[in-house]
């Protein structure tokens, strides 16, 4: 196990609303990335925090924000859900120390907007 | 244009085959590459990392191309177990360790 965690592993939400998913990131790594990935699809950048600042963002519209905290957990927010909001939201933490940065993977939201 | 791009397959291959799969990057400034695995319904695992000589892990090679920007990954002796999504994954430089995806290529092999 990669030691990321996320919570909550499933959610259903309807259109219009607001969800907060959460990551904790592994040990002595201090950035947290955001994918998301839809149905036969691979991950999307979503955006990257490091040591608490945003460090990159992917085409995403401002509705999806996000923060870390000085633990370096991290959290993402999504506003006015849409019917394509649906996917796997992955988080992944790294701790780039040099050209190789692997970034390790949690398990996973699953989010269905109905 | 994507700027990773991989043939989503699939790949159907008896046991012991040996498999290859390519992948394409846009951006010469691609700075580091890797192969993730993915199974169904979990999250991508980092397979190996891509380095410019090229390296080998046990059953898996890789192979960089910068010339012509494509990445490989060679399985030989094909394992039931090997049954899987791999994603080849570009980092570009000073892009803050953005990660960009492939779609995937789907690899079940068969007894």
């Amino acid at each position: 196990e990669t030691g990321v965690t996320q919570s909550p592993t499933h959610l259903i939400k309807t259109r219009g609303q607001q969800v907060t998913l959460r990551c904790s990131s592994q040990s002595g790594h201090n950035t947290v990335s955001w994918y998301q990935q839809a149905l036969g699809q691979g991950p999307q950048f979503i955006f990257q925090y490091y040591r608490e600042e945003e460090n990159g963002r992917g085409n995403f519209p401002p509705r999806f924000s996000g923060l870390q905290f000085p633990n370096y957990s991290s959290e993402l927010n999504v506003n006015a859900l849409e019917l394509d909001d649906s996917a796997l939201y992955l988080c992944a933490s790294s701790q780039p120390t040099g050209l190789f940065n692997e970034q390790f993977f949690g398990p996973g939201t699953r989010l269905t907007v109905l | 244009r994507k700027e990773v791009e991989q043939d989503p397959g699939p790949f159907n291959v008896p046991e012991g085959a040996t498999v290859a799969f390519n992948c394409t990057y846009s951006n010469s400034a691609s700075q580091s590459f890797f192969w993730y695995r993915q199974d169904c319904r979990k999250e991508p695992k980092l397979l190996m990392s891509v380095y410019s000589s090229g390296n080998e892990d046990g059953r898996f090679t890789a192979q960089l191309n910068r010339a012509s920007q494509y990445i490989s990954l060679l399985i030989r002796d094909s394992k039931l177990s090997d049954s899987a999504t791999y994603l080849c994954v570009v980092n570009l430089a000073n892009t803050g360790n953005q990660f960009y995806f492939g779609t995937g290529t789907s690899l079940t092999v068969i007894p």
